[in-house]
């Protein structure tokens, strides 16, 4: 039950689109099609932004997108506005019903 | 609309015990998967429990297998955690969340608010 690695932090410019990383290994990230994403705002809960790699629950922006290569998943936020700066969390399924999360980004909008 | 209300957490020594529950409202309780994921102080997210639907399958982190307890009253919407020999290393705001599926601890689509659990002596 390792931790999925990702950068400690990521920063863009209004309008620009980044991109932040997620790496585990084959029996995480690798072996399944469940990655998920989180954004978390300062003193509040998470809120779940992408499921099983690419899936949007309903309100979430069209403007968050997620897309996985091997054992490497990505969040990537195009047209970056100000209220994106948040922590970001991937966690992915690893077996036996055992989700892994990531050490989380922190999305800095200049 | 969906809530989750946690409740029960507090100081307390290590080696001592607590349980925190979580009510939930909004939703077919008995449908989804649930779990509890707790955030150290300026940490990361880390998923300790999570319960199926109506089979209540359980399911912990190997950080708290032994000595955490997950369970579910469906005819009370309630999910609980029974948390024994407390460490220092399990103070945290510990969140109910739920699953968008039945079975599996995964795709948290709704949480609580929190309720944080500080071990000290």
């Amino acid at each position: 039950q390792s931790a999925l690695t990702q950068p400690p932090s990521a920063s863009g410019s209004p309008g620009q689109s980044v991109t932040i990383s997620c790496t585990g290994t084959s029996s995480d990230v690798g072996g399944y099609n469940y990655v998920s994403w989180y954004q978390q705002r300062p003193g509040k809960a998470p809120k779940l932004m992408i499921y099983e790699v690419t899936k949007r629950p309903s309100g979430v922006p069209d403007r968050f997108s997620g897309s996985k290569s091997g054992n490497t998943a990505s969040l990537t936020v195009s047209g970056l506005q100000a209220e994106d700066e948040a922590d970001y969390y991937c966690s992915s399924y690893a077996g036996t019903n055992i989700p892994v999360f990531g050490g989380g980004t922190k999305l800095t909008v200049l | 609309e969906v809530q989750l209300l946690e409740s029960g957490g507090g100081l307390v020594q290590p080696g001592g015990s607590l349980r925190l529950s979580c009510a939930a409202s909004g939703f077919t309780f008995r449908d989804y998967a649930m779990s509890w994921v707790r955030q150290a102080p300026g940490r990361g997210l880390e998923w300790v429990s999570g319960i199926s639907g109506s089979i209540g399958s359980t399911y912990y982190a190997d950080s708290v297998k032994g000595r955490f307890t997950i369970s579910r009253d469906n005819s009370k919407n309630t999910l609980d955690l029974q948390m024994n020999s407390l460490r220092a290393e399990d103070t945290a705001v510990y969140y109910c969340a739920k699953s968008l599926q039945r079975v599996a601890a995964r795709d948290f689509d709704y949480w609580g608010r929190g309720t944080l659990v500080t071990v000290s002596s």
